[in-house]
């Protein structure tokens, strides 16, 4: 039981790059949600999506995209990445509403230069 | 927006010693969760609270939620090294997104 699995789990950019960080699910959750991570700041959401072919902006969306075309995967794309970029990103799946706990993945940690 | 601020950033315990990390609120929260990150690991859920005044038990972890819903404690009795890492509290609006604190640092001296 794989649970919530992220790939990749590192990488490095060069400013102005692109990439997109995968998301999947296997636990048939409907909500899932990308965070980014930084020292003393906690976790901050970046995009959400309440179900398949939905999408919502979190509370630092600028400068990233997401898709969900599949209710267990949930895409996070940066398409000119910056600096400022840099962070760990965590994906995460809920069963239901905001109620729900979530089910964190391993995270990936994103160096951009 | 909402805010929810969690104290202290950072605590260094003697092994056996309590530790104690506060949740608050800038507004009414529907619930508060508590989840915990080992260094270099992703977060992971520990407990929900819902009730106002509500107090949960995991072996040596307390739980509180405040009767005004807009804050709550985690403490731990006698630390243990297994208990270093972060722990986080996640407080949910009614009607909003859930919005994590930044986290209370824990280091245990055994």
């Amino acid at each position: 039981n794989a649970g919530v699995t992220q790939t990749p789990k590192f990488r490095v950019l060069k400013t102005g790059q692109s990439m997109t960080l995968l998301c999947a699910q296997d636990m048939n959750h409907e909500y899932m949600y990308w965070y980014r991570q930084d020292p003393g700041m906690g976790l901050r959401l970046i995009h959400y999506s309440v179900g398949e072919g939905t999408t919502a902006k979190g509370e630092v969306p600028d400068g990233y995209n997401v898709s969900r075309l599949k209710k267990q995967n949930f895409l996070l794309g940066l398409e000119s990445a910056a600096p400022s970029q840099t962070s760990v990103y965590f994906c995460a799946s809920s069963l239901g509403s905001r109620n729900q706990p979530q089910h964190f993945g391993d995270g990936t940690r994103l160096s951009i230069l | 927006g909402q805010q929810v601020m969690q104290i202290p950033q950072y605590q260094h315990v003697q092994e056996g010693e309590d530790f104690t990390t506060y949740c608050n609120s800038s507004t009414t929260l529907s619930n508060i969760q508590w989840y915990k990150q080992r260094p270099g690991g992703h977060p992971v859920f520990l407990i929900q609270l819902v009730k106002s005044g509500e107090v949960k038990k995991q072996k040596r972890l307390t739980f509180q939620f405040g009767e005004a819903k807009k804050n709550s404690s985690l403490h731990i009795t006698a630390t243990q090294t297994t208990d270093v890492g972060t722990y986080f509290c996640a407080g949910l609006e009614y009607g909003n997104k859930l919005v994590f604190g930044a986290g209370t640092i824990l280091r245990v001296k055994s």
